[in-house]
């Protein structure tokens, strides 16, 4: 049984270009949550999306930053025009159900690490 | 005032010390206390969950919470070279779904 994938693993980007992160969530799982962690800092939530829905934007960037979790296919994280200051390990979580009740966590995935030039 | 606030270490100990790590935190409506685990380029992964205060163990892994004191531990016997990793602490409320964590602390057992 396949956990949460994230491609790719490692990305580079200059400053300007757009990069897109992507998520597979574990099998069953409808419910992703994305995670930014920059260096030497912790675990930064940033959205939280069920299929075809947004649910909690309130952790994303005002400008830049879009994520989708389409009805079919993996969820996107969609940085454009990529600063230096973007370069962090994103992280991509998934859940059975709701994350409302701790009893269905959240299992992360591997991470992809952006770096900008 | 940050909501989770944890030492980033290192922490160094000798293979087989009691290890102690720990965080507080600010807000008293945070209901579920969690410890997370991540080696080196891999994903984060949850150790334990405790509910309110109280001890709570699992093999060689216990934790703690004291609310009165807004204070998170994590405590780890006969430490293994294999438990070096960094140790994320982090906090849940019932009503939100985002986690909430700690800087981590790197933790390295020394053989």
């Amino acid at each position: 049984n396949a956990g949460v994938m994230q491609n790719p693993r490692h990305l580079v980007r200059r400053r300007g270009q757009e990069a897109r992160l992507r998520c597979s969530p574990m099998k069953g799982h409808s419910h992703v949550y994305w995670y930014r962690q920059l260096p030497e800092e912790g675990l930064k939530f940033m959205v939280y999306l069920q299929k075809e829905n947004i649910i909690d934007e309130s952790g994303m960037p005002k400008e830049r930053f879009s994520a989708e979790f389409p009805k079919e296919g993996p969820s996107i994280l969609r940085i454009q025009q990529v600063v230096r200051g973007d370069s962090a390990a994103y992280f991509c979580a998934s859940s059975l159900t709701s994350g409302r009740n701790l009893k269905n966590e959240q299992f992360f995935g591997p991470g992809t690490r952006l770096t900008v030039l | 005032q940050k909501e989770v606030e944890q030492d980033p270490g290192p922490l160094s100990v000798p293979e087989g010390a009691i290890v102690s790590l720990n965080c507080t935190y600010s807000n008293s409506a945070f209901q579920y206390f969690m410890w997370y685990r991540q080696y080196s380029r891999k994903g984060p992964e949850l150790l334990m969950y405790t509910y309110s205060s109280g001890n709570k163990e699992d093999g060689r892994f216990t934790a703690q919470v004291d609310k009165s004191s807004k204070y998170i531990s994590l405590f780890i016997r006969d430490s293994q070279p294999s438990d070096s990793a960094t140790y994320l602490c982090a906090i849940f409320m019932n009503r939100d779904d985002k986690i909430i964590f700690g800087k981590g602390t790197r933790l390295h057992i020394l053989p």
